[in-house]
């Protein structure tokens, strides 16, 4: 099965920061990369698809990049709502999930 | 609107089984795969188990191999997962999820759509 590793685990941030999070493959997936965020009590939301595909309805200040075993989700001016847990996701073959990274607030 | 609601969830000693179920509405089930994830409490995300938009293709994440089986009835708009020899690492919310596509991997599908989860706990 392919291994998703996220870095970092948590991050504490600012409203206004410019925050990466990165998604590594312990084997190449071309682009099939999700990004998904979580909020406390709720279901995921996806946020980026096929690596670099903003989803519907998601905001411009989300970006994503990559391919083959390195990816990266880049929030470009962290909002107040933005502070969450990120999963990155690949659906290569059997899906499996990153760890998560945790956004907190500095 | 796109609906999915879990059943069947609760409490099971270790070794037992249960059936989980999940009623879909609001869009055409069998155009579409899904997909059980589990997140136990405080932790992350864990893929379990995926079944193409027919049934014919399934696939599960390497800890429930042999122990779950997950199926679908297009009839009923219903997903279901069945678990046996239940363990205690099992004890999770357990979430019934719409892919975009019709597979369950590599043709770039994503989830869509999440239903509110189920709680499964396995304990002595």
């Amino acid at each position: 099965d392919i291994q998703m590793t996220q870095s970092p685990s948590s991050l504490s941030a600012s409203v206004g920061d410019r925050v990466t999070i990165f998604c590594r493959a312990s084997q190449g997936i071309s682009s099939f990369l999700n990004w998904y965020q979580q909020k406390p009590g709720k279901a995921p939301k996806v946020l980026i698809y096929d690596a670099s595909s903003l989803e519907s309805g998601v905001p411009s200040r989300f970006s994503g990049s990559g391919s083959g075993t390195d990816f990266t989700l880049t929030i470009s001016s962290l909002q107040p709502e933005d502070f969450a847990t990120y999963y990155c996701q690949q659906s290569y073959n059997s899906p499996s999930f990153g760890q998560g990274t945790k956004v907190e607030i500095k | 609107e796109v609906q999915l609601v879990e059943s069947g969830g609760g409490l099971v000693r270790p070794g037992r089984s249960l059936r989980l179920s999940c009623a879909v509405s609001g869009f055409t089930f069998d155009d579409y795969a899904m997909h059980w994830v589990r997140q136990a409490p405080g932790k992350g995300l864990e893929w379990v188990s995926g079944i193409s938009w027919n049934g014919v293709s399934v696939d599960y994440a390497d800890s429930v191999k042999g122990r779950f089986t997950i199926s679908r009835d297009n009839a009923k708009n219903s997903l279901y997962l069945q678990m046996n020899s239940l363990r205690t690492e099992d004890t999770a919310f357990y979430y019934c999820a719409k892919d975009i596509g019709v597979a369950v991997a590599g043709t770039g599908g994503y989830i869509d759509y999440w239903g509110l989860g189920t709680l499964v706990t396995v304990s002595s």
